[in-house]
C-alpha cells in the first residue's frame, strides 16, 4: 500500500530564500510527526499534529519555522528566511493516532541544503 | 523529556547476535520505549516496542528491566544487511500527561557487520 510521501526528496535554496517542504501521511492517519535529522545527528522533533491542530510545537527551534495540516492530511513545513544551519534531512511521519504506542510510519525525507 | 543514551557505534560479525544497550534514566510512568532502524538515505523503521520485561517479535527482542532506566535491542544472528543505525525513541503519552506527545530520540548507535 501507499506509505508516507515527501516532496521535494532534495531542495537547494539560497540564504535567505523561503521554503516549503510537504508530507503526504498514510491515508486515514490521524497524527503526523515532522523531525529533521542533521548530519551525523539523532532524529529531533519539531512538532506533531493531530487531525488539523498542532498541541505541541515546541520542538521548533525558532519562529522561522511553521507547519500546517489542512482537512486531516497534508502537511506543509515552511522555513523562512532559511539559514545554513537549517541543512538537514526533514522527516515526517505518520500514526494512526496520538499516543505513543503507535507505530509511526516515516517517509523518505527531504534533504535541504542552504547554500 | 525522557533523554536517551546509546552507543555510537558497534562492530559485529555476520552471525553473531548483538545487543544494543539504552539508558532513559528519566523515563516517564507513561513512556514506551521503541526502537528504530535506520538506513541511508531513508526514513526510520519501526523495530519493536516495549512496555516493561521482555518483548519478541520476528526480527528482535527487547528487554527492559525492572526499573525501565534502560532497555536492551536484541538482534540474533545479524547479517550484512542489518548494518544500519538503531534509534532507541522513548515516548510520552499525550492523554495521560495533557502535554502533547513528546518524542526524543537518541543519537543512534551505527551498526556494523562484517562477514
Amino acid at each position: 500500500g501507499a506509505g508516507v510521501s515527501q516532496s521535494p526528496s532534495n531542495k537547494v535554496t539560497e540564504k535567505g530564500k523561503d521554503v516549503e517542504l510537504r508530507c503526504d501521511p498514510i491515508s486515514g492517519h490521524t497524527a503526523l510527526y515532522w523531525y529533521r535529522q542533521s548530519l551525523g545527528q539523532g532524529l529531533e522533533f519539531l512538532i506533531y499534529f493531530q487531525g488539523n491542530s498542532a498541541p505541541d510545537k515546541s520542538g521548533l527551534p525558532s519562529d522561522r519555522f511553521s507547519a500546517e495540516r489542512t482537512g486531516g492530511s497534508v502537511s506543509t513545513l515552511t522555513i523562512q528566511r532559511t539559514q545554513q544551519e537549517d541543512s538537514a534531512v526533514y522527516l515526517c511521519a505518520s500514526g494512526r493516532d496520538r499516543l505513543s504506542t503507535d507505530t509511526q510510519y516515516f517517509g523518505p525525507g527531504t534533504r535541504l541544503t542552504v547554500l | 523529556l525522557a533523554k536517551t543514551t546509546q552507543p555510537i557505534s558497534m562492530d559485529s560479525y555476520e552471525g553473531q547476535e548483538v545487543n544494543i544497550t539504552c539508558s532513559h534514566n528519566n523515563i516517564a510512568t507513561n513512556d514506551y520505549i521503541t526502537w528504530y532502524q535506520q538506513f541511508p538515505s531513508q526514513g526510520p523503521r519501526f523495530i519493536i516496542q516495549g512496555y516493561k520485561t521482555k518483548v519478541t517479535n520476528e526480527v528482535a527482542s527487547l528487554f527492559i528491566p525492572a526499573d525501565r532506566k534502560s532497555s536492551t535491542l536484541s538482534l540474533p544472528r545479524v547479517s550484512l544487511s542489518d548494518t544500519a543505525v538503531y534509534y532507541c525513541l522513548v515516548g510520552d503519552s499525550y492523554i495521560l500527561t495533557g502535554g502533547g506527545n513528546k518524542l526524543t530520540f537518541g543519537t543512534g548507535t551505527q551498526l556494523k557487520v562484517e562477514l
